[in-house]
């Protein structure tokens, strides 16, 4: 079953504009993590926020995490055609050891030059 | 250092074969996941090893399994496949330094079953 859901499910901006990209989830987390998929390849982690975080940047990304709401947002700032891809928000399974990651369906981002 | 790698990239079955997957992590790493990737269901947890055990278990039928050897790396086993096992598995390692570790991917194996 799926945690997160991301919203939107697609996203088309021009290069150069910003990306907000939201996630929920369900239950308690120890983390929340991004990641990134080009055409069917395997996934690139761009970031994590643990649980007590509220904000955290890495380079042009920007993610927020309000534990209250139980979401996560990923801004992704100055586009580029090479940010195309899906993105998805991951959680860790809860009351689990080990890495178990639980992931939403994704959000699939086209950016035009 | 090198990646994840998993071998073969492409395979196609048809329905009643079984099929086995590998996965070699980042050396260094003791634990490998793996996930099942479908248009349907998306990303899907299957199973974690770590130490050549099996941790976690997802939601899915006995005809997937796997293991782990001494050396970190891992098999996946599905048996008596059917159609609706065609999609993108993807193996992950990491550390194992706890909840907040990062997985890293590997490029998955795309399995057609016909």
């Amino acid at each position: 079953s799926q945690q997160g859901e991301e919203d939107p499910q697609a996203l088309s901006i021009q290069e150069g504009e910003n990306a907000t990209m939201n996630c929920s989830y369900k239950t308690s987390i120890n983390n929340l993590q991004w990641y990134r998929q080009n055409s069917g390849r395997g996934l690139v982690h761009l970031i994590l926020i643990r649980s007590n975080e509220r904000e955290k940047h890495s380079g042009r990304l920007r993610v927020t995490l309000d534990t209250s709401k139980k979401s996560s947002s990923l801004l992704i700032t100055a586009s580029r055609a090479a940010d195309t891809a899906s993105y998805f928000c991951a959680t860790d399974a809860p009351n689990q050891a080990g890495t178990a990651l639980i992931f939403g369906k994704g959000t699939t981002l086209s950016v035009s030059s | 250092k090198a990646g994840v790698t998993q071998t073969p990239r492409y395979l196609i079955k048809t329905r009643g074969q079984q099929v086995t997957l590998s996965c070699s992590p980042i050396s260094g790493h003791r634990s490998v996941s793996w996930y099942q990737q479908t248009p349907g269901q998306g990303l899907q947890f299957l199973f974690e090893y770590f130490s050549e055990t099996q941790r976690n278990k997802g939601n899915f039928p006995g005809r997937f399994s796997g293991r782990q050897f001494s050396n970190s790396r891992s098999e996946m086993n599905v048996s008596t496949l059917e159609l609706g096992d065609s999609a993108l598995y993807l193996c992950a390692s990491s550390r194992d330094r706890g909840p907040a570790d990062t997985q890293y991917f590997g490029p998955g194996t795309r399995l057609t079953v016909l």
